[in-house]
């Protein structure tokens, strides 16, 4: 079963636009990660967020974690069309089990 | 690169087959993980191992099962092949733990299994 939903499931920007996806989460965590994949292919980890953290920042992603609300958002600023992939976020109880949400399609545009 | 290999790329199986699909971890990660991702869907938890023993499972039947080698690569295997069977199969490490980075989790490239 997945362990939330991500929102939207869909999402298509022009190049330089900014990204925003959504992700809630049902359960306690001890960390959010989010990924990439391209194509069906492998995950990418893009970035880990901790539950005592409430933002984190990598490169032009950002990412904020709201606990009590159990909810996450990652933007990816100054979007480009090799940005085009499905981003995934995933809840880790520290017992090796992740929890993936369906997934945000992106799509930009040049 | 991960450096999380998957062997093979592709595979078409008949229903009622058994398959085997193989994982080579990143050197130094003794954790493995599987992972079935249906198309359009997240992936699902299957199972992990630690040092060569089962150590979580997902909501899956007996019929999928694992190995862990001594030297940390692993395989999943399936027997009485269905339908439903057909998906990209994901396998993921994670460092040993006590190392920096040990909650991050690095997938292989997946293998594409197809039941026909």
């Amino acid at each position: 079963s997945q362990q939330g939903e991500e929102d939207p499931q869909a999402l298509s920007i022009q190049e330089g636009e900014n990204a925003t996806m959504n992700c809630s989460y049902k359960t306690s965590i001890n960390n959010l990660q989010w990924y990439r994949q391209n194509s069906g292919r492998g995950l990418v980890h893009l970035i880990l967020i901790r539950s005592n953290e409430r933002e984190k920042h990598s490169g032009r992603l950002r990412v904020t974690l709201d606990t009590s609300k159990k909810s996450s958002s990652l933007l990816i600023t100054a979007s480009r069309a090799a940005d085009t992939a499905s981003y995934f976020c995933a809840t880790d109880d520290l017992r090796g089990k992740l929890i993936f949400g369906q997934g945000t399609e992106l799509s930009v545009k040049p | 690169e991960t450096g999380v290999t998957q062997s093979p790329t592709h595979l078409i199986k008949t229903r009622g087959q058994q398959v085997t699909l193989r994982c080579s971890s990143q050197s130094g990660h003794n954790t493995v993980s599987w992972y079935q991702q249906a198309l359009g869907q997240g992936p699902q938890f299957i199972f992990q191992y630690y040092r060569e023993e089962e150590n979580g499972r997902g909501n899956f039947p007996p019929r999928f099962s694992g190995l862990q080698f001594p030297n940390y690569s692993s395989e999943l295997n399936v027997n009485a092949l269905e339908l439903d069977d057909s998906a990209l199969y994901l396998c993921a490490s994670r460092p040993t733990p006590g190392l920096a980075g040990e909650d991050e989790q690095f997938f292989g490239p997946g293998t594409r299994l197809t039941v026909l």
